[in-house]
């Protein structure tokens, strides 16, 4: 079963706009897909969950294309405090439970 | 602050031991998940349990269990322990069994960082 995937790294800078996408080719009829952060060393934290089409919370826009079968997570005007590892969760979609994607660890710089 | 809290917070101990991880989840909170996260590694999602009872197994060793009390606070037992288990051990609970269908968020501990020498 293929897994939830995502990029490795992304490197941006302060100020700019920063897409992550997250790939889950087998995800179910009825699963959302729930991004979160986590800094090194501490817990992940929610960020923004959807289920179709788009959705944007204070932090973070989520958009979701028809066929449900990718996502992308966009964090307007990312600051150094935005550097962490950032997942995508799909209940059923990476073959076994409530297993996160990869991960993509995002680098802001000056 | 959570709410989920996890302890010990640090853990060293000998290849062949046993230990111990303790998880209170956010109170009200029904289902509790496990996960190990490895050295520079993803989460590696375990074992979930929701009032009390085994919901979904993920990649789950023989050598570990896990169970979850009347009270809701959960344990997850290692045994046999290698090197190769050193790691951080992630307790999350949620409201409901986030399932397809399910939407809802998981609230993460600070983790227990194991360490086999």
């Amino acid at each position: 079963l293929a897994k939830t995937t995502q990029p490795i790294s992304m490197d941006s800078y302060e100020g700019q706009e920063v897409n992550i996408t997250c790939n889950h080719n087998n995800i179910a009829t009825n699963d959302y897909i729930t991004w979160y952060q986590q800094f090194p060393s501490q817990g992940p934290r929610f960020i923004i969950q959807g289920y179709k089409t788009k959705v944007t919370n204070e932090v973070a826009s989520l958009f979701i294309p028809a066929d449900r079968k990718s996502s992308t997570l966009s964090l307007p005007r990312v600051s150094l405090s935005d550097t962490a590892v950032y997942y995508c969760l799909v209940p059923t979609g990476g073959g076994n439970k409530l297993t996160f994607g990869t991960g993509t660890q995002l680098k802001v710089e000056l | 602050d959570s709410g989920v809290t996890q302890t010990p917070k640090h853990l060293i101990t000998a290849t062949g031991q046993r230990v111990t991880l303790r998880c209170s989840p956010r109170s009200g909170d029904l289902s509790v998940y496990w996960y190990q996260q490895s050295l520079d590694q993803g989460l590696q999602f375990l074992i979930q349990y929701y009032n009390g009872e085994e919901r979904a197994k993920g990649n789950i060793l023989e050598r570990f269990s896990a169970q979850q009390f009347p009270d809701l606070h959960s344990e997850l037992n290692l045994s046999s322990l290698e090197l190769g288990d050193s790691a951080l051990y992630f307790c999350a609970s949620s409201v409901l069994s986030l399932r397809a269908g399910f939407a809802g968020e998981l609230f993460f501990g600070e983790g227990s960082r194991l360490t086999v020498l």
